[in-house]
């Protein structure tokens, strides 16, 4: 089975500092890896996937992510943050075979301070 | 482009009763998953339909069931609701099975039960 770890439940920050939110998986077998985005009474949005090639991978809004394959994490970043990424963010990991069920870690609430 | 839309928006009902939420996937797509968000945590994979046919299935009892129609719109009904289901519910589309594995979610319906 897989399971997801999002190692920090809120991270609060202040505008235009940089962020990172961890998230450590765990798979007996190779899976893609994803990260969304879920803003206040809304539903999911993808912010980027790592499925193959490069470790880094950027996405959406200034965000990127890097892939370490030893230390099983994907970690999420940005570099300066705004109030408007004030959201829960979700790391994720689907099996690249069978099912495409996406299995989500538990979401860190990121909060912007002016 | 239509995105992928579900109804109701908001829904209360009593214990014991049942309920049946709709979803519209985006154009093209074949492949529907639902997953039932709780408060404060992360989305939880209930099933998956591809081209009409239950593909996956995460731990969920049996009174959850679901049906995907041949314009892929999908439906998940919940028989003999209890407290613990008061939820967000998240529809899922995708491409194609084995294709393309990012998923497009709908804003969700949310069920409150009482």
């Amino acid at each position: 089975a897989q399971s997801v770890t999002q190692l920090d439940s809120q991270v609060p920050v202040f505008e235009e500092a940089p962020v990172e939110l961890r998230c450590n998986y765990s798979s007996s077998v190779s899976v893609y890896l994803f990260w969304y985005v879920q803003y206040p009474n809304q539903g999911l949005q993808l912010l980027l996937k790592y499925l193959s090639g490069s470790t880094l991978v950027k996405g959406i809004n200034g965000f990127e992510a890097e892939f370490n394959k030893s230390q099983t994490s994907f970690h999420l970043r940005k570099p300066s943050v705004h109030i408007s990424d004030t959201a829960e963010y979700f790391c994720a990991v689907t099996l690249i075979q069978g099912a495409q069920k996406l299995v989500f870690g538990q979401g860190t609430r990121l909060t912007i301070n002016p | 482009e239509t995105g992928v839309t579900q109804s109701p928006t908001h829904l209360i009902k009593t214990r014991g009763q049942q309920v049946t939420l709709r979803c519209s996937s985006q154009s093209g797509h074949n492949t529907v998953s639902w997953y039932q968000q709780a408060l404060g945590q992360g989305p939880q994979f209930i099933f998956q339909y591809y081209r009409e046919e239950e593909n996956g299935r995460g731990n969920f009892p049996p009174r959850f069931s679901g049906l995907q129609f041949p314009n892929y719109s999908s439906e998940l009904n919940v028989n003999a609701l209890e407290l613990d289901d008061s939820a967000l519910y998240l529809c899922a589309s995708s491409l194609e099975l084995g294709r393309s594995y990012e998923q497009y979610f709908g804003p969700g319906t949310r069920l409150t039960v009482t």
